[in-house]
C-alpha cells in the first residue's frame, strides 16, 4: 500500500492568517487522484479537493490544493508531494484536515489538526 | 441531492458478525458510473478503506482491502437501493467508526453519518 505522511501534525494559527498543510506520498501518485477532506468533531469527512486541485462542490475558494513535486530516489522510485493551502483562515477551519491517495487500494494519512487561535 | 443513512448494531460480540446497511437516496446503487465503499475509522488504525462494490456490464462486482479480503463481503438490494457490510470473525481491533460512502473512483464524496461499533462481550 501507498504510505501518505502529512505534516504537521498539528498546525496552531490565527484567523486571516495562511495554512499550509503536506501531504507526502511513499510512491508516486497521480495527481488525478489525490483527495483532500476535512473532518469536524463528531462529524463524517467531507471531501474538500480532488484530482489534487479541484474544488468539491461548495468548497469555499478559500481552499486550494497543488502538487508541490514529484522526488526520484534510488533509481526508479520516486516519492510525490502535495499541498493544501487555506488562505484567510476563519474559526470554522478548526478541523482534522486528511489526504487520500486513490490507487488500487485507497489509502488516506494520519491527518493534520488545524487549530484557530 | 445524494444521501446515506447507515442503520445497524453498535454492539458485536467477538468472532460473530458484523452487518451494517446504507440506504442510498438521490443516485441508484445500480448507476454505472459510481462504486459504493465502506470505510472504517479508529484512533490505532486511523481511516481505512474496507471495500468497494459497484454495477458494470450488468454484474455486481467487487474490490476489497487485503486486511480484511477473507471476511467482508459487500452486497446490494438494487430495489430497496441499500448496500450492505458484513464483516465475519470479529475481534475487538475491528471496534471504530463505520463509514459508507459514494465512490467516484478518485474520491469519496458523499459520506454517511457513521456508525460507532464495538466488538465487545
Amino acid at each position: 500500500d501507498i504510505l501518505l505522511t502529512q505534516s504537521p501534525g498539528t498546525l496552531s494559527l490565527s484567523a486571516g492568517e495562511r495554512a499550509t498543510l503536506s501531504c507526502r506520498a511513499s510512491q508516486y501518485v497521480s495527481s488525478s487522484f489525490l483527495a483532500w477532506y476535512q473532518q469536524k468533531p463528531g462529524q463524517s469527512p467531507r471531501l474538500l479537493i480532488y484530482g489534487a486541485s479541484n474544488r468539491a462542490s461548495g468548497v469555499p475558494a478559500r481552499f486550494s490544493g497543488s502538487e508541490s513535486g514529484t522526488d526520484r530516489i534510488r533509481g526508479t522510485e520516486s516519492e510525490t508531494e502535495f499541498t493544501l493551502t487555506i488562505a484567510r483562515l476563519q474559526p470554522e477551519d478548526s478541523a482534522v484536515y486528511f489526504c487520500q491517495q486513490y490507487g488500487s487500494s485507497p489509502t488516506f494519512g494520519q491527518g493534520t489538526k488545524l487549530e484557530i487561535k | 441531492q445524494v444521501q446515506l443513512q447507515q442503520s445497524g448494531l453498535g454492539l458485536v460480540k467477538p468472532s460473530q458478525t458484523l452487518s451494517l446497511t446504507c440506504g442510498v437516496s438521490g443516485e441508484s446503487v445500480s448507476s454505472d458510473s459510481v462504486a459504493w465503499s465502506w470505510l472504517r475509522q479508529s484512533p490505532s488504525r486511523g481511516l481505512e478503506w474496507l471495500g468497494k462494490a459497484y454495477f458494470r456490464s450488468n454484474k455486481w462486482r467487487s474490490d476489497y482491502s487485503e486486511s480484511v479480503k477473507d471476511r467482508i463481503d459487500i452486497t446490494f438490494d438494487g430495489p430497496m437501493n441499500e448496500v450492505y457490510l458484513r464483516l465475519t470473525s470479529v475481534a475487538p481491533e475491528d471496534t471504530a467508526v463505520y463509514y459508507c460512502a459514494r465512490d467516484r473512483l478518485w474520491a469519496f464524496d458523499v459520506w454517511g453519518q457513521g456508525t460507532v461499533v464495538v466488538v465487545s462481550s
